[in-house]
Order: C-alpha cells, then structure tokens, then sequence
C-alpha cells in the first residue's frame, strides 16, 4: 500500500518562527503535494513538484517555500509563521506515467500559529 | 480554466437513507479524469473512484454509486442504504487543463454528509 507520512500531526508555533513540514511516500511517486484545508475552502494547493528539484506553485503560494532534495521526501517551509497561515496542511503523491493517477494523502499537519 | 462546484456544503441523513451528492465542473478539455475523495474524522482523504471523460458508465461498488453525466458536466454520487461511518467530507476533483504540469487535480469546497443513528 502507499503510504504517505507527515512529520507531525499536531504542531505549535509562534509568530516569526520558521516551520518546517515533512512529508515522505514509500512508493517512489513523481509528483508530491503540498495543500492547505480551511472549512469553507476544500482544499487549496500551496505548491507541488513533479520531479527532485522541480517545484511548481499553486494557487497561494505566498508566505511559502519547498525542498525536494530527494524522490520521496517534499517539505513544506514558511519562512516567517503567521497567524494567517493556522490551517491543516496535507501533503499528496502521485504515479506519473502519462495517465493521470489518483492522489494519495497524508494525515495531514494542523498548524496553529499563536 | 478548470472548476469544480460542490452546492451542498452540508447534508444530514438519518441511517439506512439514500442520500446524493452532486458535483458539477467546467473544464475546456475533451480529455480529463473526475475523482471522488472521502474525509472521514481523522482527517485523512481517501481515495474513492476515478473517471476518465471517455467512460461515461455509471460505477457502482458495493453501496456507492457514481453517475457521470457529460452532457450536464456532473459527477453525482450515490450512497444507498447510509450508514453512520459514512459520515465524512466528500470531495470531488478535476484534472488539470490539457497541456499543464501533469498530476495537479481542482477540488470542490467538499460536502459535509452526517449520517444519524
């Protein structure tokens, strides 16, 4: 089975921190995601990359930045926490093979930022 | 541009209703696939079923069915005979515009469905 890992389920940060998100698959997937959930919203893509060292925006990139130094692992940094920016964050993979594939999600991240 | 509208933000159903939830999308494309995604309480999306826009038979597995309908651009789907565990956020989601960075999917604002005991 894929399975796609959040390095925290619950995390805490303070205005002007720097935060960093990790997400790793074990499925050797080409493209990762980065997404951010508010209630109202669904889900809002922050930045996603199809290749190690590809990155690509998504619809609010803003106040966000991404590593992905190697195939299975996409992080997810905010530079400067905000209070804007307490939301769920999830992160997906997916196959690529010239036929789209299904997404698969991680847990998910809730950030609050104070 | 590709879009997805989810009208039903909230649905409740009493246990062992059947119960609908619409999707409808615009896309330019003649070619693109439609997905369903669960979310249950723990937060988690699951992954339901995929469509491509040349296969417009209706699915059907085990209580969920899907209704792809091109000529009205919806992707309803069915839950018959509902359960509490049910209960979740559905998503619906599109693919992206011919020619973009392959992979990346539009999703709906989501449906909340709460199933009564």
């Amino acid at each position: 089975d894929v399975k796609v890992t959040q390095s925290s389920r619950y995390l805490v940060k303070r205005t002007g921190e720097k935060v960093f998100l990790e997400c790793v698959q074990d499925m050797d997937h080409e493209n990762m995601f980065w997404y951010r959930q508010d209630p109202g919203l669904g889900l809002r893509l922050i930045y996603f990359s199809y290749d190690v060292k590809m990155k690509e925006k998504g619809d609010i990139p803003e106040g966000y930045s991404v590593s992905r130094e190697k195939k299975e692992r996409f992080s997810l940094i905010l530079e400067s926490a905000s209070t804007n920016q307490t939301s769920m964050y999830l992160c997906a993979s997916s196959f690529e093979a010239g036929v789209l594939h299904e997404q698969f999600f991680g847990p998910g991240t809730r950030l609050t930022v104070l | 541009a590709q879009k997805v509208t989810q009208a039903q933000t909230e649905i409740s159903v009493v246990e062992k209703e059947d119960v609908t939830l619409d999707c409808v999308y615009e896309t330019r494309d003649t070619t693109y696939y439609l997905f369903w995604y669960k979310q249950p309480p723990s937060g988690e999306l699951v992954f339901l079923i995929r469509r491509n826009s040349f296969d417009e038979q209706n699915e059907i597995s085990g209580r969920y069915s899907w209704n792809f309908q091109k000529s009205t651009s919806s992707f309803n789907f069915t839950i018959t005979a509902s359960q509490v565990v049910d209960s979740a956020v559905y998503f619906c989601a599109l693919s992206g515009p011919r020619g973009s960075t392959l992979g990346r999917l539009y999703f709906g604002r989501g449906t909340q469905l709460t199933v009564w005991p």
